[in-house]
């Protein structure tokens, strides 16, 4: 099955740096990419996903980029805030497969300092 | 108006007790799940049911009964509870069964704590 790995564990940054989270994935199958963040006691809310026919999305502060030929994917987070501040977790999922599946990584807990 | 609920969103009870929690979406959509966040926060899929049926059952003790009625309700039963069943519980929905390319709306969580 599919093996996803999230670095780093934690992050730390200041208020108005940047932030990159890295997940990689085994599957080449794979090609639905989901990044969730989960506040303190809160449910996990999809805050951007990509598909393997893109190699880049943007949503405001956030992007996340796609390399297919080295299976890895990256969440970025330009002019970080403190309610960035969050659990991040990565997933991957194979869209052609029926068991609706997606495997997540590890979470990234991302601190932004006032 | 919460598209996945879930109830109840606090459970504390004693080893050995047989406890339910019940979840509902109001999103029409056809597949459900149960995911377990533990302490280091890892969200680990448990079952999955598409439109009442079971279409993903991890290794999960048989003491952890799913049970959905209909497409909007899954349900866990968890009998003899164990200090380690102590985390987190998500439910979660998704439009359909159509690979893992859709997003998947979670609740609220039921957290579970075993004295």
């Amino acid at each position: 099955g599919e093996n996803v790995e999230q670095h780093p564990s934690t992050l730390s940054v200041q208020e108005g740096d940047s932030a990159v989270i890295k997940c990689t994935y085994s599957d080449s199958a794979s090609n639905y990419f989901p990044w969730y963040k989960q506040e303190l006691g809160k449910r996990p809310q999809l805050i951007i996903d990509i598909r393997s026919n893109v190699g880049e999305k943007k949503d405001q502060r956030i992007a996340v980029t796609l390399n297919k030929t080295a299976k890895h994917f990256s969440l970025h987070i330009t002019e970080t805030q403190p309610e960035d501040s969050a659990v991040y977790f990565c997933a991957a999922a194979d869209r052609g497969s029926t068991l609706g599946r997606l495997y997540f990584g590890r979470g990234t807990q991302l601190t932004v300092w006032p | 108006d919460t598209a996945v609920s879930q109830t109840p969103k606090y459970l504390v009870t004693q080893m050995g007790n047989d406890k339910s929690i019940k979840c509902e979406q109001n999103l029409g959509h056809d597949t459900m799940y149960w995911y377990k966040q533990d302490s280091k926060k890892f969200l680990k899929i448990m079952f999955s049911y598409n439109n009442k049926e079971l279409i993903i059952n991890e290794t999960v003790p048989n003491r952890f009964s799913p049970k959905s009625p209909d497409k909007a309700h899954l349900n866990l039963h968890i009998n003899s509870l164990e200090l380690g069943d102590s985390a987190v519980y998500f439910c979660a929905s998704s439009q359909d069964r159509a690979g893992g390319g859709q997003p998947q709306h979670f609740g609220d969580g039921t957290r579970l704590s075993i004295l």
